[in-house]
Parts: structure tokens; sequence; C-alpha cells
């Protein structure tokens, strides 16, 4: 069966500070892949997705970036860190194969807060 | 801009109640999806429904679309404590590739 892991699951990081976070998929191959935040009490706004390895959209322009050296890994980063990047960062995947039209399943997010 | 929008924002229900949890959208959809989110954790996938459907059950849940509306609900039969999660409605656009989350419903079933 398919799983999808998140680390760390809480972070404390100092203003200016860098970040990466990971994001892996197992039991899957070829997956498309997302990064979300949410901020306290509201939805998910999609922050990056990748089709492959390599191939990285944007949604929102911002201080973060995003990568995909493998083809189950994600990784969101930034180089510093800002007071606004504070929140719930949700990775998710779904099949090759259908895309948005399928259901997507979700890491168990990093709560990442910003000193 | 949030593409949907749950109506209402919170819910507190007494256990053995439904639950009715309606969500707006915008633009013309390829499907419509909810999710439920317990505190602190990820979102787990509960219904999907394409444009072409107009309603849809899985166990104690019952979903509608109405596309000439743009508007869909969520019902939850007989709730139980454990439901007490938010709920949240995404949509894909007509010829896009990614989910639109709305600001989701907090429902409190109490026990």
């Amino acid at each position: 069966s398919q799983t999808i892991h998140q680390w760390p699951a809480t972070l404390v990081q100092p203003v200016g500070s860098p970040l990466s976070l990971e994001c892996t998929v197992e039991g899957t191959s070829n997956p498309n892949l997302y990064w979300y935040r949410q901020a306290a009490g509201r939805g998910l706004q999609l922050l990056f997705y990748s089709v492959g390895i390599g191939q990285i959209s944007s949604e929102v322009p911002q201080n973060l970036s995003a990568s995909r050296p493998q083809d189950r890994q994600f990784i969101l980063s930034s180089k510093k860190l800002l007071l606004s990047d504070s929140g719930f960062y949700l990775c998710a995947w779904t099949p090759q194969m259908g895309g948005a039209n399928q259901p997507q399943h979700f890491g168990d997010g990093t709560r990442l807060s910003i000193l | 801009s949030q593409q949907g929008e749950e109506d209402p924002q919170a819910l507190s229900i007494q256990e053995g109640e439904n639950a009715t949890m309606n969500c707006s959208y915008k633009t013309s959809i390829n499907n419509l999806q909810w999710y439920r989110q317990n505190s602190g954790r990820g979102l787990v996938h509960l219904i999907l429904i394409r444009s072409n459907e107009r309603e849809k059950h899985s166990g104690r849940l019952r979903v509608t679309l109405d596309t000439s509306k743009k508007s869909s609900s969520l019902l939850i039969t007989a709730s139980r404590a454990a439901d007490t999660a938010s709920y949240f409605c995404a949509t894909v656009k007509t010829g896009a590739n990614n989910l639109f989350f709305g600001t989701g419903t907090r429902l409190t079933v109490i026990p």
C-alpha cells in the first residue's frame, strides 16, 4: 500500500534562518506531488506541484521554493524565513494518471513557527 | 482567492443528529471533493463527485452536486463524537490540474 511521510512534525525557526521540509511517498511510482500551506483556521493554499523529477510549478510567488530530486521525494525550502512563513505545511500525492481528478492523499503535516 | 466557500463556518450538534454542510464555488468544474481534517493532522479524502453526477453515497455520507447553482452539500447521518473535525470542499476547475480548497466547516458532535 502507498504511504506518505513528512518530517519534521513540528519546527520552530528564527526569522532569517533557512528551511528544508521533506516529503516522501512509498508504494507508488511517478506520483504527482503537491505542497500546501494552511493558515490557522483557514483552507489550504497550493504552493507548488510537480508532475515529475525536476518539474516544479509554482502557484504563488513567495519566499519559498520546491525541488524534486527523486521520483518520490519532494522538498520545500527557503533561504531566509519570514514571520509570514509560519503555518501548517502539508504534502500530498495523486497517481500520475488522472492528476487532480483523483483523490489527494495527504501527509500529517509540519507545523512551522517562526520567532 | 478561494474557489470554494463552506457554510456554516462552524456547526455544533448532538450525537445521533444529522449534520449538513454546504459548499459554493465560482467557476465550472471537473469534479468536487470533500475532505476531513482532524485537529493538527493531514486531510483525509471522503468523496469525489464528478460534474456529471448529482449524488453519491459512502456509508453515512451523502454528497449532492448542483452545477446550475454551483453548490454542493455533505450530509453526515447519525453523527458520532468521532465525526468531530473540520470538513473542506475542494474543486478542480475545468481545464486545471489543481485542487482549490474552501475555508472549511468546523463540526463538533457532542456526546
